[in-house]
């Protein structure tokens, strides 16, 4: 079974660039989840969907992040523009819907933002 | 915010030793859960209790729950080289039927088992 696929799996860019992030969950998972991972802060839910629809994106840390979920069987994270401060390693991860469902991660895009 | 503290941060024992890690948290829970992520990889469940369960066993692991404490811990027994790796804590403390399983994540504990 494949599981979650991230791409890029690295990427660099100069800040002020446009970076767009994407994740195809595990097929028939209906809640999709971005993390960010830094050695400061750990690991911070950003936002999740339920059935594509976003639930929380209370995570969000402002405006230049957004997240979309036309299908799914794909979401996207774009940061416009992005800062060196968005360095990080972003996970998508995706489960069944509902209280007790393992999260099964991607392996994560690493971003270095120059 | 951080739902779960773990502790130690960092451990460093024998193969064939045990290794115990510990997590607290702070509000009411649905469930905890074990991650575990080797170096450049993505998180991994172990394995999940319930607030309703005091012990379960998976393997090589047992993990306990003391909701009166707000504490869990992990034990993995006669560790291995291949177990090193970061371990987390997770908490899933939505309303029941709902939330969709949000969960909160602990700093982690960096496992090393010297061969």
């Amino acid at each position: 079974d494949a599981g979650v696929i991230q791409s890029p799996r690295h990427e660099v860019t100069e800040m002020g660039q446009e970076v767009t992030l994407r994740c195809k969950p595990i097929s028939g998972h209906n809640s999709l989840f971005w993390y960010r991972q830094t050695m400061m802060r750990g690991l911070e839910l950003l936002i999740y969907f339920n059935n594509n629809v976003p639930i929380d994106d209370s995570g969000m840390p402002e405006d230049r992040f957004s997240a979309k979920m036309p299908n799914a069987s794909f979401s996207t994270l774009k940061i416009q523009p992005s800062e060196p401060r968005d360095s990080a390693v972003y996970f998508c991860a995706s489960s069944f819907w509902g209280t007790g469902q393992p999260q099964h991660f991607g392996d994560g895009t690493r971003l270095s933002i120059l | 915010s951080q739902q779960g503290e773990e502790d130690p941060q960092a451990l460093s024992i024998q193969e064939g030793e045990n290794a115990t890690m510990n997590c607290s948290y702070k509000t009411s829970i649905n469930n905890l859960q074990w991650y575990r992520q080797n170096s450049g990889r993505g998180l991994v469940h172990l394995i999940l209790i319930r607030s309703n369960e005091r012990e379960k066993h998976s393997g090589r692991l047992r993990v306990t729950l003391d909701t009166s404490k707000k504490s869990s811990s992990l034990l993995i027994t006669a560790s291995r080289a291949a177990d090193t790796a970061s371990y987390f804590c997770a908490t899933d403390a939505g309303p029941l039927g709902n939330q969709g399983g949000k969960l909160i994540f602990g700093q982690g504990t960096e496992l090393s088992v010297k061969p």
